[in-house]
Parts: C-alpha cells; sequence; structure tokens
C-alpha cells in the first residue's frame, strides 16, 4: 500500500547549527502531515503539523515545509540544542479515514 | 490538556499467556483510538483502529483473534495479546482523537512487552 518514507536514519548535527530532516510521501490524497519526535522508550510527541493547503507553517524554532509537486516534506529545527536529539517522524492522514501512516524515521544526533 | 495514559508501561510475561494493555484519554472523551507496535528503531506500525461502541478495524496482516481490541468507553480502549509468544515482543503505544473530524492524534507513552 502507499506509504510515507524516510531515507537517511541518521542526522548528525553540531548544537546551534539548524537542522533539516526531510520526508517524502507517496499519497497524493493526504490532506495533513504532522511531525512528531520520540524520545527512547516513549510515546511521539506531536511538534507541528502542516495542512495540504498550505505549503509552510512556523512554530517555535521548528518550521514545516510541504512541496505537494514533488511530495516532500521536511522539518527545519533552528538554533539545535542536545535536548533536540530524539528520533522524528513524519506522518500522513489519508483524506478523510483519521489514521496516520508514519515514514521510517530520522534520528537526531546533537554533538556539543 | 489532550493527555493519554498507558497501562503498563512495561510488562513481562511468559510464552502462552495473555496480557492486556490499557489506554486512556484523561482529559477527554475519544470517539477513536488507534494501536500501534515498535520494533527498535523501527517505525510506528498501525495494528488496529479502535471504535468506541463498535467492533476495531484491523490492518492487514494483523491477526484479530490474537489481538484483541475493546473500545467501552469514550476514554477507555484496551489491547489484548492472547497466548503470546516472543515473538511479539515489542513496544506497544495506543493513540486517541479527540472529537469527530479532527485529525491530531495524542500518544499515551508506550508499553514495553517481553515475552520469555
Amino acid at each position: 500500500g502507499e506509504s510515507v518514507g524516510l531515507h537517511l536514519p541518521t542526522l548528525s548535527v553540531q548544537e546551534g547549527d539548524n537542522s533539516i530532516i526531510n520526508c517524502a510521501y507517496s499519497n497524493s490524497a493526504s490532506d495533513y502531515f504532522i511531525w512528531y519526535k520520540q524520545e527512547s522508550g516513549k510515546g511521539p510527541q506531536f511538534i507541528i503539523d502542516i495542512r495540504s493547503n498550505m505549503d509552510k507553517r512556523q512554530g517555535q524554532r521548528v518550521t514545516v515545509l510541504l512541496n505537494k509537486t514533488v511530495k516532500h516534506l521536511s522539518l527545519q529545527i533552528a538554533a539545535t540544542q542536545p535536548g533536540d536529539s530524539a528520533v522524528y517522524f513524519c506522518a500522513e492522514n489519508s483524506g478523510g479515514y483519521n489514521k496516520l501512516i508514519f515514514g521510517a524515521g530520522t534520528r537526531l544526533a546533537v554533538h556539543p | 490538556g489532550a493527555v493519554v495514559s498507558q497501562h503498563p508501561s512495561w510488562v513481562i510475561c511468559k510464552s502462552g499467556t495473555s496480557v492486556k494493555i490499557e489506554c486512556r484519554s484523561l482529559d477527554f472523551q475519544a470517539t477513536t483510538m488507534f494501536w500501534y507496535r515498535q520494533f527498535p528503531k523501527q517505525s510506528l506500525m498501525l495494528m488496529a483502529t479502535s471504535n468506541e461502541g463498535s467492533k476495531a478495524t484491523y490492518e492487514q496482516g494483523v491477526e484479530k483473534d490474537k489481538f484483541l481490541i475493546n473500545h467501552a468507553s469514550l476514554t477507555l480502549s484496551t489491547l489484548t495479546v492472547t497466548s503470546a509468544h516472543p515473538e511479539d515482543s515489542s513496544f506497544y503505544i495506543c493513540s486517541a482523537v479527540r472529537g469527530r473530524g479532527q485529525v491530531q492524534a495524542f500518544f499515551g507513552q508506550g508499553t514495553r512487552l517481553t515475552v520469555v
């Protein structure tokens, strides 16, 4: 079936740098996308979401960009901190079904 | 607000026994809850959708007789792993959607199941 995919398992950045985590999705009918952060042994934590009628949304230190033309989603984290170290998942909602399909995840490692 | 609690956080059981995991929405009513399992270093795989007052909808490849789901109230869904085997050892996570037409899901803290 259709799925959301990530290609890079690990992203290493220096503290204070900006991080960009990418996600490719395949279901063109998806109308809602979410980024989650998951720390070891815990459930996913909501970071930011975006609907398909938008191409950019900003939160506190985070920005999500949506490119529907190429079915690409990205999460930008400004001034990355050690506390940002975790696995990040993108998830898509395939319009009307209220269930989320998760991507493979990217581990973000922040080095001092 | 929007707190989802799972219990237990971890459980160890003997092979062949059954284990029940609870998922509660503490401060809102959840018409829909979802159950996921996650193997180490992998993503969350949706197992089933649990709707209050009706039968759960299972994803392809998930055995409904092995993973029994009950959503008896708007704040509680349970997942029972029946006749557990070591290959069922995993991290089980639930999520709850607040209200109808809403899509933002709130996740529990997960349950680590180890079958020995």
